[in-house]
């Protein structure tokens, strides 16, 4: 384990579903992240937050709602997706600002079927 | 936009080589480098950092060289075993401009794959 910890770690949904994948770090960052990892694609940075104040988004579709309501937690929620919408999603955190200890969790595989 | 990318998208040597992996980045502003490793089904794990007031950084087997100039990253990997066969990314990072956190920009990774 990182330290940061991913559930579920695998995930199938109807487009019409409503699911929530968690993310939960215990290395006392104040950073934290969602990243979508698609199949030879890079990495894909999709929100920030910063001392539980989201601080990016980067053009992310509104049927991906992101949650965080400490600096421990974050949240995912997932409505209305696209088949293209399958990957695999990535939690990381790191001290805010300085960019030291960047750790990602193992991810969550999800499928929209 | 301005973004990192690799040379090769695979890379196979013998076990007990030496491997170079690199990295080609645009952005003058990045201060902040990380070569990423990630085996299958896993998530990226740390292998070393490098600062931009650095040009080489040591670790246990592995080594990170920066030519600003030209802007290139490279990871060396001494003694290449079969445990070190996955995906290497470099990622270059600088503050966002609103002053928080840090955006990291990935490349789209080598796989390498370690021969017995």
């Amino acid at each position: 384990e990182t330290g940061v910890t991913q559930t579920p770690r695998h995930l199938v949904m109807g487009m019409t579903n409503k699911k929530s994948l968690k993310c939960e770090q215990h290395l006392g960052h104040n950073a934290m992240y969602w990243y979508k990892q698609s199949a030879k694609k890079p990495l894909e940075l999709m929100f920030v937050y910063n001392f539980k104040e989201q601080t990016e988004n980067n053009s992310v579709p509104s049927r991906f709602s992101p949650e965080c309501p400490n600096s421990s937690h974050l949240f995912l929620h997932l409505h209305t997706l696209q088949p293209e919408d399958s990957a695999l999603y990535l939690c990381a955190s790191s001290q805010d600002g300085t960019g030291a200890g960047y750790t990602f969790g193992s991810g969550t595989r999800l499928t929209v079927v | 936009g301005e973004s990192v990318g690799l040379h090769l998208p695979t890379l196979s040597v013998q076990e007990g080589d030496n491997s170079i992996i690199n990295c080609a980045y645009s952005n003058s502003a990045s201060d902040y480098f990380i070569w990423y490793k990630q085996e299958s089904g896993k998530g990226p794990q740390f292998i070393i950092d490098i600062r931009s007031n650095m040009d080489k950084r040591q670790g246990q087997r592995v080594t990170v060289l920066l030519n600003k100039t030209v802007k290139h990253l490279s990871l060396q990997i001494a003694a290449t075993q079969p445990g070190d066969s996955a995906v290497y990314f470099c990622a270059e990072s600088l503050e966002f401009s609103s002053g928080s956190a840090r955006q990291l920009t990935f490349g789209s990774g080598t796989q390498l794959t370690v021969l017995p």
